[in-house]
């Protein structure tokens, strides 16, 4: 059974820091993962999605690579702002389609 | 578009009771995905539909969840008699296919406290 486990679970940062979040799953036989960004009280906002064939993808400040064999994922932020401060969740897809994921890491930038 | 549509956004209710939960899909995606958010188990996905048809119902908990979509515009999961430990953000999802590629759009989630 696929596990998701994100460390940390919650990480404060001053502003203009460079951050890394981690992502590790357990089995290697996944279509992509996503990171996606949860604010308090919505919903989720995909960030960035990585086919199992891709090694990262990139959207402005943001960077996510993923690593199949080792089962694992990082999603890298630069010049961290206070508008950043969210939830960041991880999710793979399996093969029957669905996702699983990460229980996230609270993340919180201090100006 | 106006996104994945859902209501109510809070609701609460008194054990025993009925509960509907409802979701608009985005126009024109072909699956719609049920999940349930706790602190204790984080996000956990309940069924999913393609073509308004059950695929994968694995994770509803038990008999007293039901879900439905009459049509590729409307969803309804229902929980009845509802308990405490149903207390959650029940969040809904579509996607377009091909389902191995492409992302899921969320609905804002609908906040459950059975009291």
């Amino acid at each position: 059974k696929q596990e998701v486990t994100q460390i940390p679970a919650a990480l404060s940062v001053p502003e203009g820091e460079n951050l890394v979040l981690n992502c590790s799953f357990t089995d290697s036989a996944i279509y992509n993962l996503q990171w996606f960004r949860q604010d308090p009280g919505k919903g989720l906002t995909s960030l960035l999605l990585i086919q199992s064939s891709q090694r990262e993808q990139t959207s402005g400040r943001l960077n996510a690579s993923l690593d199949k064999s080792s089962g694992r994922s990082t999603l890298y932020i630069a010049a961290s702002q206070p508008g950043d401060s969210a939830t960041y969740l991880c999710a793979v897809r399996g093969s029957q389609g669905n996702l699983i994921f990460g229980k996230g890491t609270k993340l919180s930038v201090k100006p | 578009d106006a996104g994945v549509i859902q209501s109510p956004r809070h609701e609460v209710t008194e054990m025993g009771q009925e509960v509907t939960l409802r979701c608009k899909p985005i126009s024109g995606h072909d699956y719609l995905f049920w999940y349930r958010q706790t602190m204790m188990r984080g996000l956990e996905l309940l069924i999913y539909f393609n073509n308004n048809v059950p695929i994968d119902d694995s994770g509803m908990p038990e008999d007293r969840f039901s879900a439905k979509m009459p049509n590729a515009s409307f969803s309804t999961l229902k929980i009845q008699p509802s308990e405490p430990r149903d207390s959650a953000v029940y969040f809904c999802a579509s996607s377009f296919p091909p389902i191995s590629t492409d992302t899921q759009y969320f609905g804002p989630g609908t906040r459950l406290t059975v009291l």
